[in-house]
């Protein structure tokens, strides 16, 4: 059984459109992230939720909006994608927000033209 | 959380202990030591941490140096699956916002 599984794998779609990304795990932990890795390889938080509320929130465009409808499940909604949002979205889970183990899926790349 | 100094990239002939160095020489003394790795087109891997004592798991050993400043990952017996990046990240344990910096890493290549 997949541990932390994202979908799609693949997003190709235009500027300007809105996509979702889903993930869940079913590791039975507290807390979920939604990391960035762009083209250089560069891997970055950009938020965190905890029992379903948001724990971080680094600077990242509000376009980008997560979603929690429970614990097993972190959601990335984003809106009027631009060029520079392509990059491969990685999401993870802890067994709580205070452990440093994270699990990460195996990552959507996301391609914006 | 401190910063963490690696080597860009190192090879490791297969079957051979793979020895990646890390300096955290500002680490704190609430702060573990953590390492991942990233195969090729995968997520992170989380692979061992600690805070003063060497760590061992099924995957690696942890040693760290008396004065914590810096730490070495060894994976005993490399094999070709363990070509990857390999990051070093220091974080403060036991407290909220458990943000993850992932910084360049080291590049292990398995040499055949």
């Amino acid at each position: 059984d997949t541990a932390v599984s994202q979908t799609p794998k693949y997003l190709v779609t235009q500027m300007g459109n809105d996509k979702s990304i889903k993930c869940e795990q079913n590791l039975g932990h507290d807390t979920m992230y939604w990391y960035k890795q762009d083209s250089k390889k560069f891997l970055k938080i950009m938020f965190s939720y905890n029992n379903k509320e948001l724990i971080i929130n680094e600077t990242v465009p509000n376009r980008f909006s997560p979603k929690s409808p429970d614990k097993a499940h972190l959601n990335l909604h984003i809106n009027s994608l631009e060029l520079g949002d392509s990059a491969v979205y990685f999401c993870a889970s802890s067994q709580d927000h205070r452990r440093g183990e994270q699990y990460f899926g195996p990552g959507t790349r996301l391609t914006v033209t | 959380d401190a910063k963490t100094t690696q080597p860009p990239s190192m090879d490791c002939a297969e079957g051979r202990a793979a020895n990646l160095p890390c300096n955290h020489s500002t680490i704190s003394g609430n702060e573990y030591v953590y390492w991942y790795r990233q195969i090729h087109s995968q997520g992170p891997q989380y692979i061992i941490h600690g805070l003063k004592n060497n760590e061992t798991n099924e995957m690696a050993s942890l040693i760290i140096t008396e004065d914590r400043k810096s730490s070495t990952l060894i994976l005993p017996h490399a094999t070709l699956r363990d070509t990857a990046v390999y990051y070093c990240i220091v974080r403060v344990g036991g407290t909220g916002a458990n943000n993850l910096f992932f910084g360049t890493g080291t590049r292990l290549t398995v040499i055949p």
